[in-house]
Order: structure tokens, then C-alpha cells, then sequence
């Protein structure tokens, strides 16, 4: 069984630019989440779906984040535009759904840096 | 609120030595989930176990096991006869039904040969 897939691994912008992440599950999860994961903290919940629906963002920057899962399948987190604190690694993970006894599988990550 | 607390930042310990990560969490919910995860140097959050509040039966897997305590609020994790593949970064976390995981801010533990 394939793993959750994430591109780019690696991003370097300068501030002020765009940036966009792409997500690719595990076939046949309806959950998704984006964590963003800073440098010595733990990954922290961006936003989350169920299917192509948002369960969760409250804490997602909806100033210059913005994420999409039109088709319930892959994903896209885009950044507009990025700032040097969003310099971090950006975890998806996907899981069969919401409920909280389903292990939440993760992709190796995208590491951003902004200069 | 959930919080989860992680007080060890780094741990440094030699090949075949026993360690203890702490874990200790906060909730007012009766109905939870605790979790441990793996962090390699790959960057991959690897799933190592799921524990709900009413479970307190400590768990045994292989050289890995868990300690959970309801009394103390704490869910630790030992692994014994420690190898340098175990170096790692280990994150403790904490959900509520159908709600996101909350972390710590993780371990880091290095084993030397």
C-alpha cells in the first residue's frame, strides 16, 4: 500500500512569495490534515478535511493560507504571501476518517525556508 | 484546554542502556486518546501506539513499552536495550474523539554506539 506523498520535499522563497504544497493521500482515506511543524516544537493542525470538506482550520492563517480539496482526494496548502515564521516543515497526514481510533498516517513532510 | 507536556528536550544515552521519555498530559475530557510517534531523521512521523483513557493496561512491544497512569496524568514510554536505529525524535500526543492530535514538543533521543 502506497504511503501519503507530499512535494516539493524541499522549498526556498523569499518572503513576499508564493509557495504551494501538494498532498497526495493514502487511496481511500476521507480525513486529511495539514500540520505545520517549526523547528524544536511539534507538529501543530492547520486545517483538516473530511472529504472535500473542512472540519477543522481555527488555526490556519486564512490571511495568507488558503487550502483546497476539491475532488476529496489530493490537496494543495498554498501560502500568499509567505513570511519568514512560516519557515517550517508542512506534514500531511490522512486517515480512514474522524474518528480518533484511526491512526493518522503522515507523508515525509515538505520543508520550507523563507528568506 | 489539552495540553501535553514533553519536559525532557534531549536525551543522550549508550547503546544497550534503558531510557524512559516522559509524558505528561492535561485534558478535562473523560473519553481521550494518547499517542507516541517516531521521527527519524527522514523527517516521517512514524505511528508507534494508540492508548484511550479507559485502558490502563501497560503495553509491551518487543523492546518498546508504555506506561499509562491516569492518577498522574503521565504516559511514558521505555525502551529498553536501547540501538542506535532508536535515535530519533519521539512526540507524545493527545486527542478528544474525531478531533485533532495535540502535541508535544518531542524528545530528542541519541543513542551511541
Amino acid at each position: 500500500e502506497a504511503g501519503v506523498a507530499q512535494s516539493p520535499r524541499y522549498k526556498i522563497i523569499e518572503k513576499r512569495q508564493s509557495v504551494a504544497f501538494w498532498c497526495n493521500p493514502i487511496s481511500g482515506h476521507a480525513t486529511l490534515y495539514w500540520y505545520q511543524q517549526i523547528l524544536g516544537q511539534g507538529p501543530k493542525l492547520l486545517i483538516q478535511f473530511q472529504n472535500n470538506g473542512v472540519v477543522d482550520d481555527s488555526q490556519l492563517p486564512k490571511d495568507r493560507f488558503s487550502a483546497e480539496r476539491l475532488k476529496g482526494v489530493d490537496s494543495t496548502l498554498k501560502i500568499q504571501p509567505a513570511k519568514l515564521e512560516d519557515s517550517a516543515v508542512y506534514l500531511c497526514a490522512s486517515s480512514l476518517d474522524t474518528s480518533a481510533t484511526n491512526e493518522q498516517f503522515f507523508g515525509p513532510g515538505t520543508r520550507l525556508t523563507v528568506l | 484546554a489539552q495540553k501535553v507536556t514533553q519536559a525532557q528536550t534531549e536525551i543522550s544515552v549508550v547503546e544497550k542502556e534503558d531510557v524512559t521519555l516522559d509524558c505528561v498530559y492535561e485534558t478535562r475530557d473523560t473519553t481521550y486518546y494518547l499517542f507516541w510517534y517516531k521521527q527519524p531523521p527522514s523527517g516521517e512521523l512514524v505511528f508507534l501506539i494508540r492508548r484511550n483513557s479507559f485502558d490502563e493496561q501497560n503495553e509491551i512491544s518487543g523492546r518498546y513499552s508504555w506506561n499509562f497512569q491516569k492518577s498522574t496524568s503521565s504516559f511514558n514510554f521505555t525502551i529498553t536495550a536501547s540501538q542506535v536505529v532508536d535515535s530519533a525524535v519521539y512526540f507524545c500526543a493527545l486527542t478528544r474523539r474525531s478531533d485533532k492530535l495535540i502535541f508535544g514538543t518531542g524528545t530528542r533521543l541519541q543513542v551511541f554506539p
